[in-house]
């Protein structure tokens, strides 16, 4: 069974930095690119970043660039994000994602930006 | 690309059909011949499942009442006949161009 668990979510103020965790299993995450999808409250899903296999190619939504870093650790099976300068309209659940076509998704984790 | 769904709102009686519409901005065929067009559920209070992808192949565990259709610009996911367990939002995506691009959703209910 494939399971995605991310962690890492938190409340921080507008400035501040966070780190989501997404641990893999029941597949090979080795060999599947991984996205970051997020969900603002009571809004639609917007994909946020994405990485290669291999980790050396990854995409970004033009809002966080600059700001946000998606890594990976296959030897972990663990996806992340690295999100810096933090600003309110980043509130939202980010979930992780397998394969570009978002075939399996991890249960969320929230993320909340506020003074 | 932009990927615009209708309706917003869907009141559905229970046991009858319903379709929901998703256009494109542009195209999407690939280069490779595939169109990257795909169904997602949520539920309510639940993340996200994918139901089709690549217009019309039906993920594993999706009930064959769920189908999806569609060609260049024009798709379309067909519920075949509506049960209590279909409420929620259904999302369109496109992964042809980059970005990839969600639809902003279609909320299903029951009347």
């Amino acid at each position: 069974e494939v399971q995605l668990v991310e962690s890492g979510g938190g409340l921080v103020q507008p400035g501040g930095s966070l780190r989501l965790s997404c641990v893999a299993s029941g597949f090979t995450f080795s060999s599947s690119w991984m996205s970051w999808v997020r969900q603002a409250p009571g809004k639609g899903l917007e994909w946020v970043a994405n990485i290669k296999q291999d980790g050396n190619e990854a995409y970004y939504v033009d809002s966080v660039k600059g700001r946000f870093t998606i890594s990976r650790d296959n030897a972990k099976n663990s996806l992340y994000l690295q999100m810096n300068s933090l600003r309110p309209e980043d509130t939202a659940v980010y979930y992780c994602a397998s394969r570009t076509s978002f075939k399996d998704w991890g249960q969320g984790a929230l993320v909340t930006v506020s003074s | 690309v932009v990927m615009t769904q209708s309706p917003h709102s869907l009141p559905v009686t229970l046991g009858q059909p319903a379709s929901i519409s998703c256009r494109s901005s542009q195209g999407l065929v690939f280069s490779d011949g595939s169109t990257y067009l795909h169904w997602f559920q949520q539920r309510p209070g639940q993340s996200p499942r994918r139901l089709i992808y690549t217009v019309s192949n039906r993920d594993s565990g999706v009930p064959d009442r769920f189908s999806g259709s569609g060609s260049g610009t024009d798709f379309t996911l067909h519920i075949s006949r509506v049960e209590a367990e279909d409420v929620g939002v259904y999302y369109c995506m496109q992964g042809t161009h980059w970005p990839p691009a969600f639809g902003q959703g279609t909320k299903l209910e029951i009347k």
